[in-house]
């Protein structure tokens, strides 16, 4: 089965600063996709950012990257400039292609200081 | 982006009665529809898939009987919580698979708020 691991319950960083959010994932698998989803205080679930496991280029959306390590098996997000409006729960997610199941980890709570 | 909408957004009930949470995809059809369950402070946890024109697979642990679930069109899916009790109450969210965004991607809705008292 696969685990998503998020280690970082909490977060905080001053507005326009740079932070980074891990992840890890165990899985024997070889094709595979990894997302970062934002959930902000109104709990709608936003997608952030969104990695296929064959690419080897990392993802980059606006002030959003990621670190995609395959052999580690890490995907962490970093955000750059960050703005008030980054503040909330961060979850990490993993699929297998062809699969359906979408495995979460924990979240990171991530709050942005003024 | 793909959106989806849940209703109602929060429902507070009676224990013992029924409520009914509708999940639509707006701008795209949508074979397959999940539905998550999230406590809080904490992660997602699936409950089950559902299918357009054929039963839900539920998650092991998921009462099936309890938890109804209907996709009777390519853009409805809903979840009925029958006989509901005080710990049913919990953030009951839906997703939607937009195809043509790639097999991978899921779209949230808002999510829907159930307090049973």
């Amino acid at each position: 089965a696969q685990t998503v691991t998020q280690s970082q319950p909490e977060m905080s960083v001053q507005e326009a600063e740079t932070v980074t959010l891990s992840c890890t994932y165990d899985t024997s698998e070889n094709n595979y996709y990894l997302f970062w989803y934002k959930q902000p205080p109104s709990r709608q679930m936003i997608l952030v950012i969104r990695q296929e496991a064959y690419k080897q280029q990392n993802a980059t959306e606006n002030r959003f990257s990621v670190n995609f390590q395959k052999a580690a098996k890490s995907f962490s997000l970093k955000i750059s400039d960050s703005q008030l409006g980054d503040t909330a729960m961060y979850f990490c997610a993993f699929i297998l292609f062809g699969n359906e199941k979408l495995t979460f980890g924990t979240g990171t709570r991530l709050t942005i200081i003024p | 982006g793909a959106v989806v909408s849940q209703h109602p957004s929060w429902v507070i009930c009676k224990s013992g009665t029924s409520v009914k949470i509708e999940c639509r995809s707006l701008d795209f059809q949508a074979t397959t529809m999940f539905w998550y369950r999230q406590f809080p402070k904490q992660s997602l946890m699936l409950m089950a898939t559902s299918n357009e024109g054929s039963k839900a697979t539920y998650e092991q642990g998921v009462e099936k009987d309890k938890f109804l679930i209907n996709h009777a069109s390519l853009t409805l899916s809903t979840l009925t919580v029958t006989s509901a009790h005080p710990e049913d109450s919990s953030f009951y969210i839906c997703s939607a698979r937009d195809w043509a965004q790639g097999p991978d991607t899921q779209y949230f809705g808002p999510g829907t708020r159930l307090t049973v008292l």
